[in-house]
């Protein structure tokens, strides 16, 4: 059972435009990651979210964590070629070990020059 | 700090072989995982530790061993190798996010590529 979907799937830009990507989910959880992974590297986290409505930024990403804690958007604004990779989101259950992480199954980006 | 090592980064094996997949990190957590990622299923969690003499099952731990001697070391064990076991495996350590916070922040190792024909 995926208890983390992502949306969407693949998604195939021009560098300059912004795009938006969900992570959804009908379970609560602990707190929320994002990872990105570039084509036969490891993911590399970007950023933790533990309240429910924070929103965090980093350079030209924008992590928002929903109120309810299920669900969580990162948007990109005028993406860059380097903006490219799987990002992958990941989240903790609560009454679980925190270290156990539901990974979503990605949304693959391209950012054409 | 050279972070999350494994080794080999390619591996082909033929069905009924064993071999051990190694992992080792040098930031002194506590918390190890082991993850295999294959198309349109995301990271699924195979076996995981935390902390050296401890170990216990993921999501998908079957035909796989683990065992933790040291802080620095999980190594993870195909007992007998077979097709489904194609996959990309990573290992990963983990730390805490923050201060007030029970949430883990997990840094991967750069992935073995396995293939069982």
């Amino acid at each position: 059972t995926q208890l983390l979907e992502q949306s969407p799937q693949f998604l195939s830009i021009q560098e300059g435009e912004n795009l938006t990507v969900y992570c959804n989910s009908s379970s609560v959880f602990s707190s929320l990651q994002w990872y990105r992974q570039e084509p036969g590297e490891g993911p590399v986290l970007l950023v933790t979210v533990v309240t429910g409505g924070e929103v965090k930024k980093l350079k030209r990403l924008t992590f928002q964590f929903g109120d309810a804690r299920k669900d969580s958007s990162l948007h990109i604004t005028a993406a860059q070629p380097g903006d490219t990779g799987l990002y992958l989101c990941a989240g903790a259950r609560y009454g679980g070990a925190t270290n156990k992480l539901i990974f979503g199954t990605g949304t693959l980006l391209a950012v054409q020059p | 700090n050279a972070g999350v090592t494994q080794t080999p980064k390619f591996q082909v094996l033929k069905t009924g072989q064993s071999m051990t997949l190694q992992c080792a990190q040098d930031m002194n957590h506590e918390y190890m995982s082991w993850y295999r990622q294959d198309p349109g299923m995301g990271l699924r969690l195979i076996h995981y530790s935390v902390g050296a003499g401890i170990t216990d099952q993921g999501e998908v731990p079957n035909g796989y061993n683990v065992s933790r001697s040291t802080t620095e070391d999980f190594p993870l064990r195909l007992l007998s190798a077979a097709p489904s076991q194609t996959s990309v495996y990573f290992c990963a350590s983990s730390r805490l996010a923050g201060i007030g916070t029970s949430s883990y922040e997990q840094y991967f190792g750069p992935g073995t590529r396995l293939t069982v024909t």
